[in-house]
């Protein structure tokens, strides 16, 4: 697609539920990353997908969070038991490869509530 | 490790006037520099980029920015700001070879009439 597609563009959960987010990187571009922005925070590395390799998931904050990339495309964070701490925006970006000099094309984000 | 602090967390400015938004970064190898911005409601938008080269940078709306090895900075400017630069901005840094950027906290530019 042109830009990179987030669903959804917003979700309410209650705690102690699931919730899957998803992500359509832009065609071609291998690098695929997650990032969590909180209220009055910069943007958290959450996990970093480049072609096949392994994922880089040094930024997952807990055991609960998960995220798989279905051929090298399409990604789904998955949040196990919601807590209220995990409402946020959640955003996706992708890129070209792993060399940044590209810069990233971000999506519009899944603002995730927990009540 | 490299890490970004962006010193304010707002600015507000009157339209037409000039702006400065300031980014420091912290690390011992060479760097890439970003600045992002984020429009209400939106993901983040590439505003420019230093890779290497001309310190001076031009970006996409009329914003510029400067990167100065000796005080580690990145300021992003502009000589004259319109209601629609109402946004916030990211300073972002990576180190040569590292896949993952840091983002600053952003700085949330307020352009009044």
């Amino acid at each position: 697609g042109a830009g990179v597609s987030q669903s959804p563009s917003n979700k309410v959960t209650e705690k102690g539920k699931d919730v899957e987010l998803r992500c359509d990187p832009i065609s071609g571009h291998t690098a695929l990353y997650w990032y969590r922005q909180s209220l009055g925070q910069g943007l958290e590395f959450l996990i970093y997908f480049q072609g096949n390799s392994a994922p880089d998931k040094s930024g997952l904050p807990s055991d609960r969070f998960s995220a798989e990339r279905t051929g090298g495309s399409v990604s789904t964070l998955t949040i196990q038991r919601t807590q209220q701490e995990d409402s946020a925006v959640y955003l996706c970006a992708s890129s070209l490869d792993t060399r940044t000099v590209y810069g990233y094309t971000f999506g519009s984000g899944t603002r995730l509530t927990v009540v | 490790a490299q890490s970004v602090t962006q010193l304010d967390s707002q600015v507000p400015v009157f339209e037409e006037a000039p702006v400065e938004l300031r980014c420091n970064y912290s690390s011992s190898v060479s760097v890439y520099l970003f600045w992002y911005v984020q429009y209400p409601n939106q993901g983040l938008q590439l505003l420019l980029k230093y890779l290497s080269g001309s310190t001076l940078v031009k970006g996409i709306n009329g914003f510029e920015a400067e990167f100065n090895k000796s005080q580690t900075s990145f300021h992003l400017r502009k000589p004259s700001v319109h209601i629609s630069d109402t946004a916030e901005y990211f300073c972002a840094v990576s180190e040569g070879g590292s896949y993952i950027p840091t983002f600053g906290r952003g700085t949330s530019l307020i352009v009044h009439p």
